[in-house]
């Protein structure tokens, strides 16, 4: 099935930098979606961006969307080390709105 | 408390033996979903049921059973025909079947000796 893929795999800075994630995708989508995952734990949703939307905030998380280029990208400003997890971007394509989940980026932020 | 309970976090199971996941939600959610999750990899869809008593299949669902008799519950058995079973279970919500979060559990880890 068609799938996001995340880009860096792998992610390390320093705290206070900024971290940004990149997600490419195949079809067109109804909705993207960001979440985090710490090592061992479930997943939690961070943020959500419909087709029609090209940029949204929550707080230090920034999400762009591009259409045209089937992408989108994660920017967290000011990181912390509370921020070290797996960020994983999910894509909703089909009328069965099942959501599709990338391999994620390891982000490490060191203190 | 609201949320997803699963249980139990960590099982071992013997190579030819079925095993229940339980996944258990009072957040009066319709959809629920079974993932699968590999070391260094994103989820899988084993299972998912929008509704008591309905349930269809993921992407690797050979190997799986569910059943959805109360909306509160959505177990999964992983059973002997699941040629490599060992990985992270994630079981999550959806308030309904048609856009918006998941809410995810804590996990199960399975590991087949």
């Amino acid at each position: 099935s068609q799938q996001g893929e995340e880009d860096p795999q792998a992610l390390s800075i320093q705290e206070g930098e900024n971290a940004t994630m990149n997600c490419s995708y195949k079809t067109s989508i109804n909705n993207l979606q960001w979440y985090r995952q710490n090592s061992g734990r479930g997943l939690v949703h961070l943020i959500l961006i419909r087709s029609n939307e090209r940029e949204k905030h929550s707080g230090r998380l920034r999400v762009t969307l591009d259409t045209s280029k089937k992408s989108s990208s994660l920017l967290i400003t000011a990181s912390r080390a509370a921020d070290t997890a797996s960020y994983f971007c999910a894509t909703d394509y089909s009328s069965a709105r099942q959501l599709t989940f990338g391999s994620g980026t390891q982000l490490t932020v060191l203190p | 408390d609201g949320g997803i309970t699963q249980s139990p976090k960590y099982l071992f199971r013997k190579e030819g033996q079925n095993v229940t996941l339980s996944c258990e939600q009072n957040l009066n959610h319709d959809a629920m979903y079974w993932y699968r999750q590999d070391p260094g990899q994103g989820l899988r869809l084993i299972y998912y049921s929008q509704i008591v008593n309905d349930f269809q299949k993921g992407d690797i669902a050979e190997g799986y059973s569910v059943s959805r008799e109360k909306k509160e519950s959505f177990p999964l058995t992983v059973t002997s025909a699941q040629k490599n079973p060992t990985a992270f279970y994630l079981c999550a919500t959806h308030r309904n079947f048609n856009t918006g979060e998941l809410f995810f559990g804590e996990g199960s880890r399975l590991t087949v000796l």
